[in-house]
C-alpha cells in the first residue's frame, strides 16, 4: 500500500489566488513528521514546510499553511496568494518514528505539478 | 546561509563503470542520506547514515552501492557497476537535530546518465 498519495498529478491555478495541494498518508506509527518540498524544473529539492503528529497547530510558513487532519490522515498544503514562480512540482513526504540511530529516511509521494497561469 | 553541496552536477558514465558521487553536507550535520530520482518519478530512499555506519537502506541499496564518509566533510556514494536503470538525478540531504522534528537539507542532487 502507498504510505503517501498525492492524488493530483497536475493542477491549473490562477496568479493571486490560492490553492490546495492534497496528500493522505498511512502509518501505524504514532510519532511521525510531514513534510513538503519544492521542486522546480531546475531540479532542487527546497523544503517548504513541517507538521509534526503531535503538533496541535496547523503549521505555516509565510504563505504556505498545511491542513493536517490527524484522523482523516491527510496533511494538504495550502498555498496562498500564488505566484508564478510557485509553478513547480510539489512533493509531500513522511518520516516515520526514528528507530534506533536513525533520524528515519523520507517516504515521498508522486508529487503534484502545480501550474500558475498569469 | 550553510547549504550541501553535490558533485558534479552531471556524471555520464559506460555501464559497467564506476562511479563516485561526491556531497558535502552541512558542517555541524550528524545525519546525512541518499535517495535518487528516476525521471518523472518520484524520489526514492537509498541510505541513511550516521556516526560512520550506515543506519538504514532501502531495497534499491544492494551490494552495487556503498556509502563512506572518508574525511570530516564528505559523504559518497559509489556504484561499483552502473546499469542503464541507474540513470537518475541523485540527492544526498542531511539533517542535524537531535531532538525535535529535523528538516533534512537536500543538494542540488547530480544527474546520472548510464549509456
Amino acid at each position: 500500500a502507498q504510505k503517501i498519495t498525492q492524488t493530483q498529478p497536475g493542477m491549473f491555478v490562477q496568479e493571486k489566488e490560492a490553492v490546495t495541494l492534497d496528500c493522505t498518508y498511512d502509518t501505524s506509527d504514532p510519532s511521525y513528521g510531514l513534510f513538503w518540498y519544492k521542486q522546480p524544473s531546475s531540479g532542487e529539492m527546497i523544503f517548504l514546510i513541517y507538521q509534526g503528529s503531535y503538533d496541535q497547530q496547523n503549521a505555516t510558513e509565510g504563505r504556505y499553511s498545511l491542513n493536517f487532519q490527524k484522523a482523516r490522515k491527510s496533511a494538504n498544503l495550502v498555498i496562498s496568494a500564488s505566484q508564478l514562480g510557485d509553478s513547480a512540482m510539489y512533493f509531500c513526504a513522511m518520516r516515520e518514528g526514528r528507530r534506533g540511530g536513525s533520524q528515519g529516511n523520507l517516504i515521498f509521494g508522486k508529487g503534484t505539478k502545480l501550474s500558475v497561469k498569469p | 546561509e550553510p547549504e550541501v553541496t553535490q558533485t558534479p552536477s552531471h556524471q555520464v558514465t559506460q555501464m559497467g563503470q564506476e562511479v563516485i558521487l561526491r556531497c558535502v553536507p552541512i558542517s555541524n550535520h550528524l545525519y546525512f542520506y541518499w535517495y535518487r530520482q528516476i525521471l518523472g518519478q518520484k524520489v526514492e530512499f537509498l541510505v541513511s547514515f550516521y556516526n560512520n555506519e550506515i543506519s538504514e537502506k532501502s531495497e534499491i541499496f544492494d551490494d552495487q552501492f556503498s556509502v563512506e564518509r572518508p574525511d570530516g566533510s564528505n559523504f559518497t556514494l559509489k556504484i561499483r557497476s552502473t546499469k542503464l536503470e541507474d540513470s537518475a538525478m541523485y540527492f544526498c540531504a542531511s539533517s542535524g537535530q537531535t531532538s525535535g522534528y529535523n528538516e533534512q537539507f537536500f543538494g542540488p542532487g547530480t544527474r546520472l546518465t548510464v549509456l
